[in-house]
């Protein structure tokens, strides 16, 4: 079973509209990472949350953590293209050495 | 902003030959991190340093690997014979602190065994 599911897998929009990813854990999580990757390429941090409850912003992108400490979701307001790109959550499960399990990734297109 | 490097950008080996993956980190970052994705697959963690030690490895990271912080800027994944599996994109991350600091991804070595 995926210790980190994300969904959906794959989503395209129209440029302008609204969107949601979620990553769902079935263990709490200690820490909870969004990272954009464009294909073939690296890993570029886009926030880290932590205790329950949070919410952060960056410019269009809003990610939050839920009270359990098991469900992500990463919202983005009126998309553009330059949002286009994979989507992954990584998880801290507290082992003390800073290993992240990843989500298989959400793949997001922009249509102009 | 400072950024995790990673060198070569590709590298092309044939089975059973040892592989060096260069990596630098951020200068001031304490815990260093070696992550691979095979094609078309999740992120997967192999490996953490900190203080010159391994911290944590994963089941991947048997006997044909190790890690090495030569020196105060490099970080090095070697492989020591490669298989065909061994194909992936290896990425480099590195952070200031485990828990309140999140790691930087550099750019990734392409592997690709022949």
């Amino acid at each position: 079973s995926q210790e980190l599911e994300q969904s959906p897998q794959s989503l395209i929009v129209q440029e302008g509209k609204n969107l949601t990813i979620n990553c769902t854990s079935s263990k709490t999580l200690y820490g909870l990472y969004w990272y954009k990757q464009k294909y073939g390429e690296g890993l570029i941090f886009l926030m880290m949350l932590q205790k329950g409850g949070e919410e952060k912003s960056h410019e269009k992108i809003t990610a939050k953590l839920d009270e359990k400490k098991q469900q992500s979701s990463l919202h983005i307001t009126a998309s553009q293209p330059s949002h286009a790109g994979i989507y992954l959550c990584g998880a801290d499960r507290s082992s003390n050495t800073g290993k992240l399990i990843f989500g298989q990734g959400t793949t997001l297109q922009v249509k102009p | 902003e400072p950024e995790v490097t990673q060198t070569p950008s590709h590298q092309v080996t044939q089975m059973g030959q040892e592989v060096i993956l260069r990596c630098v980190p951020i200068s001031n970052h304490l815990y260093f991190y070696w992550y691979r994705q095979i094609l078309g697959q999740k992120v997967e963690f192999l490996v953490s340093f900190y203080n010159n030690e391994i911290s944590e490895k994963s089941e991947i990271f048997d006997d044909q690997f190790s890690v090495e912080r030569p020196d105060g800027s490099n970080f090095t994944l070697k492989i020591r014979s490669t298989k065909l599996e061994d194909s992936a994109m290896y990425f480099c991350a590195s952070s200031g602190d485990r828990r309140s600091q999140p790691q930087h991804f550099g750019d990734g070595t392409r592997l690709s065994i022949l």
